[in-house]
C-alpha cells in the first residue's frame, strides 16, 4: 500500500540547519509531484514547497523561499527539504504528501505521518 | 494572496447534519478539496474536486461549491468525525492554499 515516511525532525538552534527526508513506497514515485506541509503546534496546515515529478520544477511558499530547499531522488523513492536559517517559528509538525491532479488543480491524496522540528536555543 | 475563510468551529449532535463552510472573494474556476484530521494523525482527503468523493470516504460526506461558498456536508453525524476540516485549492500563483481549519465537535 502507498507509504510516506518522513524522517530528520529533531531540536536546531535558531540559525541552524536541517534536512528532512520522506521515504515512498507503494507507487511509482517518479509519476508523482510531492510536496511539504506543515502545522505549528496548535495551528493550521501551511503548503510550504513542491517539486515536478522530474528534478526540473520547484515552487516556495514566501515564508520559506531562499531558506528551505526541495528536492528528490527518484531512484531512491525519496523527498527531501533543506531547512536553513531556521527561525522560531518554523516550529512545527512537517508532513510530505503527494499530489492528484485533475480539473486544472492540485490535491493531496496521500501525506505521511509528519516529523517535529522544534527551533529553539 | 488567495484566501480561504472558514469558521473557527462547528458542533452538531450524533445523527444530524453537520455543514462546514470554506468562502473565498472568487474561486473562479479553481477546485475546492477538502482534509480530516484527527489529533495525532495524517490528514485524510475526503473530498476532492468541490464535489468527488475517494474511495473508502463514506457517502455521508458531501462536498458542494456555489458562487464563493464552498461546503462539507457530514449527514449522520457519529462520534468519530469530531475532528479539524481544512479546505484547499491550487493557486497558480500562491501554490496550495488551505483554510484556517474548522473543528467539528460532536455533542
Amino acid at each position: 500500500q502507498v507509504q510516506l515516511v518522513e524522517t530528520g525532525g529533531g531540536l536546531v538552534k535558531p540559525g541552524g540547519s536541517l534536512r528532512l527526508s520522506c521515504a515512498a513506497s507503494g507507487f511509482s514515485f517518479s509519476g508523482h509531484y510531492m510536496s511539504w506541509i506543515r502545522q505549528a503546534p496548535g495551528k493550521g496546515l501551511e503548503w510550504l514547497s513542491y517539486i515536478g515529478s522530474g528534478t526540473d520544477y520547484t515552487s516556495y511558499a514566501d515564508s520559506v523561499k531562499g531558506r528551505f530547499t526541495i528536492s528528490r531522488d527518484n531512484a531512491q523513492n525519496s523527498l527531501y527539504l533543506q531547512m536553513n536559517s531556521l527561525r522560531a517559528d518554523d516550529t512545527a509538525v512537517y508532513f510530505c504528501a503527494r499530489h492528484k491532479r485533475g480539473y486544472g488543480s492540485y490535491w493531496f491524496d496521500r501525506w505521511g505521518q509528519g516529523t517535529l522540528v522544534t527551533v529553539s536555543s | 494572496s488567495f484566501v480561504l475563510t472558514q469558521p473557527p468551529s462547528v458542533s452538531a449532535a450524533p445523527g444530524t447534519t453537520a455543514t462546514i463552510t470554506c468562502g473565498a472573494d472568487n474561486f473562479g474556476i479553481k477546485t475546492v478539496h477538502w482534509y480530516r484530521e484527527k489529533p495525532g494523525q495524517a490528514p485524510v482527503l475526503v473530498i476532492h474536486s468541490d464535489i468527488e468523493r475517494p474511495s473508502g470516504i463514506p457517502e455521508r460526506f458531501s462536498g458542494f461549491k456555489s458562487g464563493n461558498t464552498a461546503t462539507l456536508t457530514i449527514t449522520g453525524v457519529e462520534a468519530g468525525d469530531e475532528a479539524d476540516y481544512y479546505c484547499q485549492v491550487w493557486d497558480g500563483s500562491s501554490g496550495g492554499v488551505f483554510g484556517g481549519g474548522t473543528k467539528l465537535t460532536v455533542l
